[in-house]
C-alpha cells in the first residue's frame, strides 16, 4: 500500500510568486491536514478538510488556502510567498479523530 | 503559554540507558495523544498513542495523566537507533480535528 504521497519533494521559489503543494492521502484515508515546520520546531497546524470540507484552519494568514477533491487528494496553495514561509509542508491523513496520523516525506520550500 | 511543552532537552544517553520524556498540555479538551518521532530532515512517524491506562511497545511505555495534563514516554536499554527528537501530540478532535505538536525533544544515544 502507497503511503502518503506528496509532490513536489522540494521547490524554489522567489518572494511575490505563487506555490502549489498536492498531496494523496492513503488509500481509505478521508482526512487530510496540511503542517507547516520551520527548522528546530514542532509542525504547525494550517488547515484540516474531511470528506471534501474544511473542518479546521490554524492561524496562518489568508495568504494559505486549500482544497480537497472527490479523491480526497488536497492541494495547499501559497500566495504572495515570504520569505519566512520556506519550511517543510507536510499532509497527513488519518482513518479519522483518534486513529494517528500518518505523515507523508513533506515538501521542502525555500523562497528567495 | 504553548498548548503542548516537553522537555528541551537535548538528551545525551548512553547506549543501554533508560531515558524519560515528560510533556505538560494546557487544553483540557485535547482528546487524544500521541508521541511521534521524527529523524533528522524527514516526517514525523507515529510512535504510539498515549492511553490514560498507561500502554506498552517493547522498549516503549508511554503513560497520560489527564488530572495533571502530563504524558510521558519511557525508553528503557536505548538503542543507537533510538537517536531522533521526540514529539509530544494532542489531538482536540471535535470540529477541529487538529494536532498540536510541542516542539520535540532531542534524544542521542551514545556507543
Amino acid at each position: 500500500d502507497a503511503g502518503v504521497t506528496q509532490s513536489p519533494t522540494h521547490l524554489i521559489k522567489t518572494r511575490g510568486q505563487q506555490v502549489t503543494l498536492r498531496c494523496s492521502p492513503i488509500s481509505g484515508h478521508k482526512s487530510v491536514s496540511w503542517y507547516q515546520q520551520v527548522l528546530g520546531q514542532g509542525p504547525q497546524f494550517i488547515f484540516q478538510y474531511y470528506e471534501k470540507e474544511e473542518r479546521g484552519r490554524g492561524n496562518f494568514p489568508d495568504r494559505f488556502s486549500a482544497r480537497q477533491f472527490p479523491n480526497y487528494s488536497s492541494e495547499l496553495n501559497v500566495n504572495a510567498l515570504l520569505l519566512g514561509d520556506s519550511a517543510l509542508y507536510l499532509c497527513a491523513s488519518s482513518f479519522g479523530q483518534g486513529y494517528g496520523y500518518t505523515f507523508g516525506s513533506g515538501t521542502r520550500l525555500t523562497v528567495v | 503559554r504553548k498548548e503542548v511543552e516537553q522537555d528541551p532537552g537535548p538528551f545525551n544517553v548512553p547506549e543501554g540507558a533508560t531515558v524519560a520524556f515528560n510533556c505538560t498540555y494546557s487544553n483540557s479538551a485535547s482528546q487524544s495523544f500521541f508521541w511521534y518521532r521524527q529523524d533528522c530532515r524527514k516526517e514525523p512517524k507515529l510512535l504510539m498513542s498515549v492511553y490514560s491506562s498507561g500502554n506498552e511497545d517493547g522498549r516503549f511505555t508511554a503513560q497520560l495523566n489527564r488530572a495533571s495534563q502530563y504524558i510521558s514516554l519511557l525508553i528503557r536499554d536505548s538503542k543507537l537507533s533510538d537517536s531522533a527528537t521526540y514529539l509530544c501530540v494532542a489531538d482536540y478532535g471535535g470540529s477541529q480535528g487538529n494536532l498540536i505538536f510541542g516542539k520535540g525533544t532531542k534524544l542521542s544515544v551514545k556507543p
